[in-house]
């Protein structure tokens, strides 16, 4: 594929209502991410998948927190009950497998929570 | 703890004069080097990568990183910086598939 596309680019939600950002990774990478940009901030990892697996989550800030990639390619981050804190950039990034390969970046899914 | 520590918020160079964006990173080995860059309203851009050798790695748009690992920095240089420089650049570790990223350095390039 082209690059990482994400959906939706934008997305306005009210507090406690339930969101699902969507990743499509670059064909073929084997590992995908999850990162948290907040407002003047750099990106903060969230979670690492390997294929379907998700080797690491230990950068989801809470239980509401939850992301799958159930057939290794397109990812989902789902947020339920959202909070005004939550209110970030999210960035996916995926890479063809080992550390020393590149990740590419997604143009990120900007979240507002009013 | 491991951390990146970028320690200009906001640097300031006229259009022709040369930059350096500095980078520090507290982790127990040498992990894989990183500068991103990242322009208002676009993803983030990998300039470029250290892994290991050669401790002076050229990158993309004229950029150059110098791995010190005596000062645990990895610094980013340009000698004679374009208007189109002005963004956001951002020095990454990865530590074992944990990509650590600085808070950022806001470079504005005056005509």
């Amino acid at each position: 594929g082209a690059g990482v596309s994400q959906s939706p680019r934008y997305k306005v939600a009210k507090r406690g209502q339930d969101v699902a950002l969507r990743c499509d990774p670059i064909s073929g990478h084997v590992s995908l991410f999850w990162y948290q940009q907040a407002l003047g901030q750099g990106p903060e990892f969230l979670t690492y998948f390997q294929n379907e697996a998700q080797l690491d989550k230990s950068g989801l800030p809470s239980d509401r927190f939850f992301a799958e990639r159930p057939e290794g390619s397109v990812s989902t981050l789902k947020i339920q009950r959202t909070q005004q804190e939550d209110s970030a950039v999210y960035l996916c990034a995926s890479r063809r497998q080992g550390a020393w390969e590149t990740q590419y970046f997604g143009p990120g899914t900007r979240l507002l929570v009013l | 703890a491991q951390s990146v520590t970028q320690p200009d918020i906001h640097i300031t160079v006229s259009e022709g004069a040369s930059l350096e964006l500095r980078c520090n990173y507290s982790y127990g080995a040498t992990p894989y080097l990183f500068w991103y860059v990242q322009s208002p309203g676009q993803g983030l851009q990998l300039l470029l990568k250290y892994f290991s050798g050669d401790t002076l790695v050229q990158g993309i748009k004229g950029f150059e990183a110098e791995f010190k690992r005596s000062q645990s920095s990895f610094n980013l240089r340009k000698p004679s910086v374009h208007w189109s420089d002005a963004a956001e650049y951002f020095c990454a570790v990865d530590n074992n598939n944990d990509m650590r990223f600085g808070a950022g350095t806001r470079l504005t390039v005056k005509p």
